[in-house]
């Protein structure tokens, strides 16, 4: 079975400060790894997917597939930064199932 | 493109009865999934449609169905409605050029059961 974790649901951070959003999954072969974002009254959007090695909006976001993690990371964060964070997997391929984690809010404190 | 559009926004219904829900996908995107998200969760996959056939379902009873039109618009029907069916209904659409499932989703429609 596909599982997605992120273990926090809210995250405050001070504006600066470096910012990191934990994902861990489970999965049997080689997932598509995910995150999505959705600012205060916007629709959910994309925000990178591992397998573009990009960063967006100052974001990076790492496959560790022995630790079987995907963390969000950013050195310094904004206050447009504030939203809630959702990891999602999806097995191989474009015809699977995507599975969401419950997401984290992140807060950056002005 | 106005991007993935669905209808109606908002829904109220009482146990029992049946919903309809619809979706519009971004132009060019042959593939439409179905989301129910409930307050504090992530969205939960429901439905994949690809070219007018189911192509994945996730862990929902028979009384969600799915179907997707030659225009590649779909429909979400959940039929003998319960109280715990109430979350915002999300729909994604994806080109899946390159084998790649970017969702891009919709707004939603609240659905409230009483």
């Amino acid at each position: 079975a596909q599982r997605v974790t992120q273990p926090e649901k809210l995250l405050s951070v001070f504006k600066g400060a470096p910012v990191e959003l934990k994902c861990n999954y489970s999965y049997s072969g080689s997932p598509e790894l995910f995150w999505y974002v959705q600012y205060s009254r916007q629709r959910l959007q994309l925000l990178l997917r591992h397998i573009s090695r990009e960063s967006i909006k100052g974001f990076t976001a790492d496959l560790n597939k022995g630790e079987t993690s995907f963390h969000l990371k950013k050195p310094f964060a904004q206050e447009e930064d504030s939203a809630m964070y959702y990891c999602a997997l999806s097995g191989p391929g474009g015809y699977q199932k995507v599975t969401f984690g419950i997401g984290t809010k992140l807060q950056v404190i002005p | 493109d106005a991007g993935v559009t669905q209808s109606p926004t908002h829904l109220i219904k009482t146990r029992g009865q049946q919903v309809t829900l619809r979706c519009s996908p971004i132009s060019g995107h042959k593939s439409v999934s179905w989301y129910q998200q409930v307050l504090g969760q992530g969205p939960q996959f429901i439905f994949q449609y690809y070219e007018k056939e189911e192509r994945g379902r996730g862990n929902f009873p028979d009384r969600f169905s799915a179907r997707q039109f030659p225009n590649y618009s779909s429909e979400l029907n959940v039929n003998a409605l319960l109280l715990g069916d109430s979350a915002l209904y999300l729909c994604a659409s994806s080109p899946l050029t390159g084998g790649y499932n970017e969702q891009f989703f919709g707004p939603g429609t609240r659905l409230t059961v009483l």
